[in-house]
């Protein structure tokens, strides 16, 4: 158990709708990463936030959005959901401060998005 | 653009044999290279990480090596065992304000009993 949490554990929708991912980090974890994970796409970076902050940005859709609260819980919106957005959405945490020249992530178990 | 390559994508050998999976990365900025083993049905847990001032790292039957030249790094596996039978995934990030991390492809590793 890496102490990071994700809701759902699987999501199953229509296209068109709009959903909320959910990640809470490792306790003292002031950094979150979004990471999409497609069977011909494999671990695609989306986002970072550090301390309630976007910090790096990846290939993440428009349509995708994500935020992270004071008490540091994040979630990833995904709106106008399209069947090539089932994936498994993992989340990741570190200590990771802004000036480190390296970060060890500890991954989620990850939610299994399907777009019907 | 920024990438990380990764071979082979699948990899089969016998239990007590070695595997090696190799991976290259493009973006000469890079300065910490994880590697991640990822379980059926569950998210990628870190194994080894190695930073760019370092050539090489050991983990008891894992090891890291850093080619900082070349842009290459490989993940050595000794003694293999039927437990150690996953998806493995190499990485490349470099620091700063934020931490992009590029991913390789993966390697599926089979070991038989």
């Amino acid at each position: 158990d890496s102490g990071v949490t994700q809701t759902p554990k699987h999501l199953i929708t229509a296209t068109g709708q709009r959903v909320t991912l959910r990640c809470s980090p490792r306790s003292g974890d002031l950094s979150v990463y979004w990471y999409q994970q497609s069977l011909d796409q494999g671990l695609q970076f989306l986002i970072h936030y550090y301390n309630g902050e976007e910090r790096a940005k990846g290939n993440i859709l428009e349509r995708f959005s994500a935020q992270q609260f004071p008490d540091l819980h994040s979630e990833l919106n995904l709106s106008s959901l399209e069947l090539g957005d089932s994936a498994l959405y993992f989340c990741a945490s570190s200590v990771a401060t802004g000036g480190r020249s390296y970060n060890e992530q500890f991954f989620g178990p990850g939610t299994r998005l399907t777009v019907l | 653009g920024e990438n990380v390559e990764q071979h082979p994508s699948t990899l089969s050998v016998q239990e007590g044999d070695s595997a090696v999976i190799k991976c290259t990365y493009s973006d000469s900025a890079s300065n910490y290279f994880p590697w991640y083993k990822q379980e059926l049905g569950k998210g990628p847990q870190l194994i080894i990480d190695i930073r760019s001032n370092v050539g090489e790292k050991k983990d008891q039957r894992i090891a890291v090596t850093l080619n900082k030249t070349a842009k290459h790094f490989s993940l050595h596996i000794t003694e293999t065992q039927p437990e150690d039978s996953a998806v493995y995934f190499c990485a490349a990030s470099k620091g700063g304000g934020g931490f992009k991390t590029i991913f390789g492809a993966g390697t599926r590793l089979f070991v038989k009993a």
